[in-house]
């Protein structure tokens, strides 16, 4: 069955460092693949997304991701993170062919320090 | 705000209760969806509505039921439910029931007693 990996459960991190979430999927065809983010006592809102094209997509609020095929990864990364940034990040993956389901990690809290 | 609206918010129930949760989107979007957000645990996808008609059932037992009246209204029906079942209910749509992103609602928070 599709799944999806998201190898670190809690990030820790001051402000001005650099980050890096994995996300990992289990899937050999085509898929597309989302970053959402959840901060704290708001809704799910995307973060950004890869249908196709350049590898290495930017989103919202200075965040990238890049999709690796041969690696199946998703990897969400953003070069200097702010307090703000204090939230839930889930990694999704959709395949285009079959059922058409959105497939969720489990997420990763990210903690900011001042 | 993301155009998908859930109430109540908050709802504690005992298990022999039967409540409602409702959800409602203004962004013309055809399809419709169903979440369960548990403490460490990956979203899992419940319902799906596409045009009003559920296409997707993910072996959710019977003490939850769905009902989507129009494309713009989805409702969860909750009777008899257990302790377990406390968790953040997620409504979402989208457009059509596409590769697209979806919009998600707030959530309801459920406790069950």
């Amino acid at each position: 069955a599709q799944s999806v990996s998201q190898h670190n459960h809690h990030v820790i991190l001051s402000e001005a460092a650099s980050l890096e979430l994995g996300c990992n999927y289990s899937y050999g065809g085509t898929v597309n693949l989302f970053w959402y983010v959840q901060y704290p006592g708001q809704h799910l809102q995307l973060l950004l997304k890869y249908f196709s094209g350049d590898p290495l997509v930017k989103g919202i609020k200075g965040f990238e991701a890049e999709f690796i095929k041969s690696k199946f990864s998703f990897n969400l990364r953003k070069p200097s993170v702010q307090w703000s940034d204090t939230a839930e990040y889930f990694c999704a993956v959709i395949i285009i062919q079959g059922a058409q389901k959105l497939v969720f990690g489990q997420g990763t809290r990210l903690t900011i320090n001042p | 705000e993301t155009g998908v609206t859930q109430t109540p918010r908050h709802l504690v129930m005992g298990m022999t209760n039967k409540k409602s949760l409702k959800c409602e989107q203004h962004l013309g979007h055809n399809a419709m969806y169903w979440y369960k957000q548990s403490a460490k645990k990956p979203l899992e996808l419940m319902f799906v509505y596409s045009l009003e008609e559920r296409v997707e059932n993910n072996s959710v037992p019977s003490r939850f039921s769905p009902e989507c009246p129009n494309s713009s209204h989805l409702f969860l029906h909750l009777h008899t439910l257990q302790p377990e079942d406390s968790a953040l209910y997620l409504c979402a749509s989208s457009l059509e029931r596409s590769y697209n992103e979806q919009f998600f609602g707030p959530g309801t928070r459920l406790t069950v007693l």
